[in-house]
């Protein structure tokens, strides 16, 4: 079973703190994934990465930053951390079916998801 | 543009009934995908089902079900007499090619499910 791992399942922090929010797969999927999760608006998409090193805004970019180093690896980062950053953080991953633009139809793998609350 | 539409925010059920979740989506394209996620209340989304815009066949397996409408934009998810495992936010999404040729994944704002012993 794919399995993707999220460092922390609740953080709470200050506003203005940097926060890294990290998540690990352990399957070789290529594609990895952000997502914020909040009542009322499903979920939205932060940043994606197809590769290593890879990074593409999603629909809600601002106040975050990524980070893929490795494959396995792909970090969420608030620089300055507001409080209407406080929502359900999801990561997830998926694999390359042939290029990465075919991907749309592979299945996404979730986290648990981290709770993360700025005050 | 492309939307997915969940317009029951929560349902509440007793035990063994049937229940059917909607969702409505809106896209231009000829190709692109349907998804079911379930978030159980540990707040993992599992993945359900997906289907392809040229598959318009009906899906069963044990007692979820999914009736695809192409003609009416909508991929519905039905629950045969329900359990209390079922108790979960669910949500519909659509994959499909933007114009500059990067995907997306919409996901509607989820229906609640709870279901009472």
């Amino acid at each position: 079973d794919v399995k993707v791992t999220q460092s922390s399942r609740y953080l709470v922090k200050r506003t203005g703190e940097k926060v890294f929010l990290e998540c690990v797969q352990d399957m070789d999927h290529e594609n990895m994934f952000w997502y914020r999760q909040d009542p009322g608006l499903g979920l939205r998409l932060i940043y994606f990465s197809y590769d290593v090193k890879m990074k593409e805004k999603g629909d809600i970019p601002e106040g975050y930053s990524v980070s893929r180093e490795k494959k396995e690896r792909f970090s969420l980062i608030l620089e300055s951390a507001s409080t209407n950053q406080t929502s359900m953080y999801l990561c997830a991953s998926s694999y390359k079916t042939g290029t990465s633009l075919s991907s749309y139809n592979s299945p996404l793998h979730f986290g648990n998801g981290t709770r993360l609350t700025v005050t | 543009a492309q939307k997915v539409t969940q317009a029951q925010t929560e349902i509440s059920v007793v035990e063994k009934e049937d229940v059917t979740l909607d969702c409505v989506y809106e896209t231009r394209d000829t190709t692109y995908y349907l998804f079911w996620y379930k978030q159980p209340p540990s707040g993992e989304l599992v993945f359900l089902i997906r289907r392809n815009s040229f598959d318009e066949q009906n899906e069963i397996s044990g007692r979820y079900s999914w009736n695809f409408q192409k003609s009416t934009s909508s991929f519905n998810f039905t629950i045969t007499a329900s359990q209390v495992v079922d108790s979960a936010v669910y949500f519909c999404a659509l994959s499909a090619i933007m114009m500059d040729s990067s995907y997306k994944l919409i996901f509607g704002s989820g229906t609640r499910l709870l279901v009472r012993p």
